[in-house]
This record gives C-alpha cells, sequence and structure tokens, in this order.
C-alpha cells in the first residue's frame, strides 16, 4: 500500500530565506504526488502534483516541488520565504493500486520575519 | 466559481448523540470524496462517491458512519452514535473527472468535538 511520510512536524525559517519542506513516499507503481497548503481556518488548497514528465514541479505562490526518484522524495521549495507562507503543508500521494489519496500528518511552517 | 462548502464549520456534541454534517461540492463535480484528520495525524480518507453511487468506501470506520449523495449533488456524513474518537477535522474534496491524476478542491473542513 503506498505512504507518505513528513519527517519534519515544523520548520522553521527567516523571511528572505530559501525553504524546504520534506516529503518521502512509498508506493508500488507509479507515484502521482501532490502538496496542498493550509491557512489557518481555511481548506487545503492545491499547490502543485507530479504527474510524469519534466521532475521539476512549479506551483501556485512560488513554490515548487523536486521529484527524485532513486531517492522516493519529493520535497517542496520556494527560494524566498515570506511571512505569509506559514501554514501547515501536506503532502500526498496515489498510484494505480488504490483509488484514494494517502497524506502525510503535515508540516507546519513558520516563516519569521 | 464557488467552491467547496462545508456546514457547519464546527459542531460540539455529547458521546451517543447524532450527528449531519453536509458537504457542497463544486458545481458540475461528479466525484465528491470525504477525509477526516484526527488528533493532528494524516488525512485519511474515508469514501468516494461518483455521481450518487459510493465508488470506494473502504475508509469508512464502521457502521455508526453513514454517507449519502441523493440526487449526485450534495452530501451528508452522519454519524449515529458519536464516540469520543469521532472528534476530528471531516474535509469533503470534490474533482471533475475521478481519475488518479486528477487534482481534488478541498473545503475548509467541519471540526467535529465530541465530548
Amino acid at each position: 500500500a503506498q505512504s507518505v511520510a513528513q519527517p519534519e512536524d515544523q520548520v522553521n525559517v527567516a523571511e528572505g530565506n530559501p525553504l524546504t519542506v520534506k516529503c518521502t513516499y512509498s508506493v508500488s507503481g507509479n507515484p502521482y504526488l501532490f502538496w496542498y497548503v493550509q491557512y489557518p481556518n481555511r481548506g487545503l488548497q492545491f499547490l502543485l502534483k507530479y504527474i510524469t514528465g519534466d521532475n521539476l514541479v512549479k506551483g501556485s505562490y512560488g513554490f515548487e516541488a523536486e521529484f527524485n526518484k532513486s531517492q522516493t522524495s519529493f520535497h517542496l521549495k520556494k527560494p524566498s520565504a515570506l511571512v505569509s507562507d506559514s501554514a501547515l503543508y501536506f503532502c500526498a500521494v496515489r498510484d494505480f493500486n488504490n483509488n484514494d489519496m494517502r497524506f502525510g500528518a503535515g508540516t507546519r511552517l513558520t516563516v519569521k520575519p | 466559481e464557488a467552491g467547496v462548502t462545508q456546514f457547519p464549520s464546527h459542531s460540539v456534541i455529547e458521546k451517543g448523540q447524532t450527528v449531519t454534517l453536509r458537504c457542497d461540492p463544486i458545481s458540475g463535480h461528479d466525484n465528491l470524496y470525504w477525509y477526516r484528520r484526527v488528533m493532528g495525524k494524516e488525512i485519511k480518507f474515508l469514501l468516494h462517491f461518483v455521481k450518487e453511487s459510493k465508488q470506494d468506501e473502504s475508509g469508512m470506520p464502521n457502521n455508526r458512519f453513514l454517507a449519502e449523495r441523493t440526487g449526485g449533488t450534495y452530501s451528508t456524513l452522519k454519524v449515529q452514535p458519536a464516540e469520543l474518537e469521532d472528534s476530528g477535522v471531516y474535509f469533503c474534496a470534490s474533482s471533475q473527472v475521478g481519475g488518479l491524476t486528477d487534482t481534488q478542491y478541498f473545503g475548509p473542513g467541519t471540526r467535529l468535538t465530541v465530548l
């Protein structure tokens, strides 16, 4: 069965610095990978997804993620963090064996001014 | 275009009571999903509707949970009787196509607290 791990519960960065939120996955077939963000009192918002093709995927709000098959990772990145990026980030995976989307436990990103 | 909406935003009930959560998907989206996040853990899949039919309900925890989508529009999730471990945030999502690569759009969630 597919699974996702987000090894860090909390990530703290200073505004203007690059940020990385880590995600590793386990699937039996080709993975379909997603990142969502949850701002306070809001639902999950779709950021980006990897289906196939270029390993570097660009998404909303200046975020991007790099698919690394050998390391089974799909880390979320942004070159310059904003205070407004502070939120809860979820990585998710699907594969052809399962209809449901498997989420990680979430990583809380705090960007300090 | 309106997004996915959920009602209520919060619900506090006592153990043994009944609660019904509602989800209105994005107009035109045939696929509707229910998820739950308990105690700050991962978000877990509950079930998937395609129009009014249950495509996959493998994530439903037990028979105290009943989901319906009459007419293929909005959906309800009833918990009867509620137990303490049912507390959490219930999310609804919808998508247009429903394939593995399709993007699901989420509602704001309903926070359920069972006392």
